[in-house]
């Protein structure tokens, strides 16, 4: 079974425009959450999705947002870039999304997005 | 509000010492713990977990059991090799939570 699949891997913006990362998750899970990985920060839920609703999101700024679709994939946007997003944005996804507590998650291998 | 919180690193061992990394949590409901590791220019993959109290997680030769009562799932290994040096991370999900909150991280290096 393919893991969990982020393009781009690499990036790199400059400050004020807007980005696209994508994820797709390992076939037949549902549920996909994003996450920022900063040396300072470490790593910072971002959003989860199932079916295509967000189901919880953490304490980032209306810039940042997402979607899931049918297919389950995810997609996160970031709108008016700054100097301060440039992380390591890490998908990850798991198949029993009903029991969210005990899944184990999946990562894929990371978009690293640099904001000049 | 949920939290973790992992020994500070970077911890540097020989071949064959014996590894500790300590983790504590807190937590509002019954959360399941997980330790999670990742090697240099991947993402995490799930080391080992424990879903309810007195739980032990092993894989590896690593193994960490859920303590209830010290809030803790300290990560132990009898004999790290180089292949072993990562960054290790502790994490817990609360069921119905709908996400998982990850400890800073504890970068371990092995050497020869």
């Amino acid at each position: 079974k393919a893991g969990v699949t982020q393009t781009p891997r690499y990036l790199i913006k400059t400050r004020g425009q807007q980005v696209t990362l994508s994820c797709s998750p390992i076939s037949g899970h549902r549920s996909v959450s994003w996450y920022q990985q900063t040396p300072g920060q470490g790593l910072q839920f971002l959003f989860e999705y199932f079916s295509e609703t967000q189901r919880n999101k953490g304490n980032f700024p209306g810039r940042f947002s997402g979607r899931q679709f049918s297919n389950s994939r995810s997609e996160m946007n970031v709108s008016t870039l700054e100097l301060g997003d440039s992380a390591l944005y890490l998908c990850a996804s798991s198949q029993l999304a009903e029991s969210y507590g005990t899944d184990t998650q999946y990562f894929g291998p990371g978009t690293r997005l640099t904001v000049l | 509000g949920d939290s973790v919180t992992q020994m500070e690193g970077p911890v540097t061992l020989s071949e064959e010492a014996f590894l500790t990394i300590n983790c504590t949590y807190t937590a509002t409901g019954y959360p399941s713990l997980f330790w999670y590791v990742q090697y240099p220019g991947e993402g995490l993959q799930l080391l080992l977990k424990a879903t309810k109290a007195d739980d032990k997680g092993s894989n590896k030769g690593f193994e960490a059991t859920y303590r209830k009562e010290t809030t803790s799932f300290h990560l132990e290994k009898g004999s790290v090799q180089v292949s072993d040096s990562a960054v290790y991370f502790c994490a817990l999900s609360i069921y119905g939570g709908f996400k998982t909150i990850f400890g800073a991280g504890t970068r371990l290096f092995v050497k020869a």
